[in-house]
């Protein structure tokens, strides 16, 4: 059971707009910044996106995220088939650890 | 540019104790950032285990506490983990990672697969 709540599959077709939540509570996405990953089948996770909408160099604009009160979303646009992996919201929560979410496989039709 | 590697046996039999050793190259790990471990079992999320800030101070995830140490040597640029009385449920890939925060993973390693089994 994952501190955070993500919806464990989504799907879209290629060209479309896909939207990830992530919930949380008031001792952690409540109170810190959230970031997320973006993760290949056999391959180490990619920072996407760091302080609830910072995307780091290199990342597309098609990233998105934001953050409201005890949740935050992650949006894509344009979607691609090369988007198909599984993405993970994350934060620091006040029992003085990060805390991820299960993770939500995005599937592109 | 920043890179991780992971090393370590492949292999640690039940009660033993789980030691993994991350070598940087291409900055130093004593002049800033936390330095970490994250790992993925088979077909799961992820887990944090802990960081270790560059000044010494570290941080780790209460459900492993009692058994995780993370140490530094700046001398070789590495930082290790140790990992005590392993069971099965400690099977997993293991990453390295450096947090520019403790709310952000900027830079992960490849990960190295270590099984707990007799």
């Amino acid at each position: 059971q994952s501190v955070l709540t993500q919806p464990p599959s989504i799907s879209a077709a290629p060209g479309q707009k896909v939207t990830i939540s992530c919930s949380g509570s008031s001792s952690n996405i409540g109170l810190n910044f959230v970031s997320w990953y973006q993760q290949f089948p056999g391959t180490a996770p990619k920072l996407l996106i760091y302080d609830n909408d910072k995307r780091p160099s290199g990342v597309p604009d098609r990233f998105s995220g934001s953050k409201s009160g005890t949740s935050a979303t992650l949006g894509i646009t344009g979607l691609q088939t090369g988007d198909e992996a599984d993405y993970y919201c994350a934060t620091w929560d006040t029992a003085l650890t990060e805390v991820f979410g299960g993770g939500t496989r995005l599937t592109v039709l | 540019q920043l890179q991780l590697q992971e090393s370590g046996p492949g292999l640690v039999k039940p009660s033993e104790t789980l030691s993994l050793t991350c070598s940087v190259s291409g900055g130093s790990i004593a002049n800033n950032y936390y330095w970490g471990w994250i790992r993925q079992a088979p077909g799961k999320g992820l887990e944090w285990i802990g960081a270790r800030y560059y000044s010494g101070s570290a941080y780790y995830n209460p459900s492993l506490n009692s058994r995780v140490t993370i140490s530094a040597d700046t001398s070789k640029n590495q930082f290790s983990l140790k990992l005590r009385s392993v069971t099965a449920a400690d099977t997993a890939v293991y990453y390295c990672v450096k947090q520019g925060a403790l709310v952000r993973v900027d830079q992960w390693g490849q990960g190295i697969l270590l099984t707990v089994s007799s």
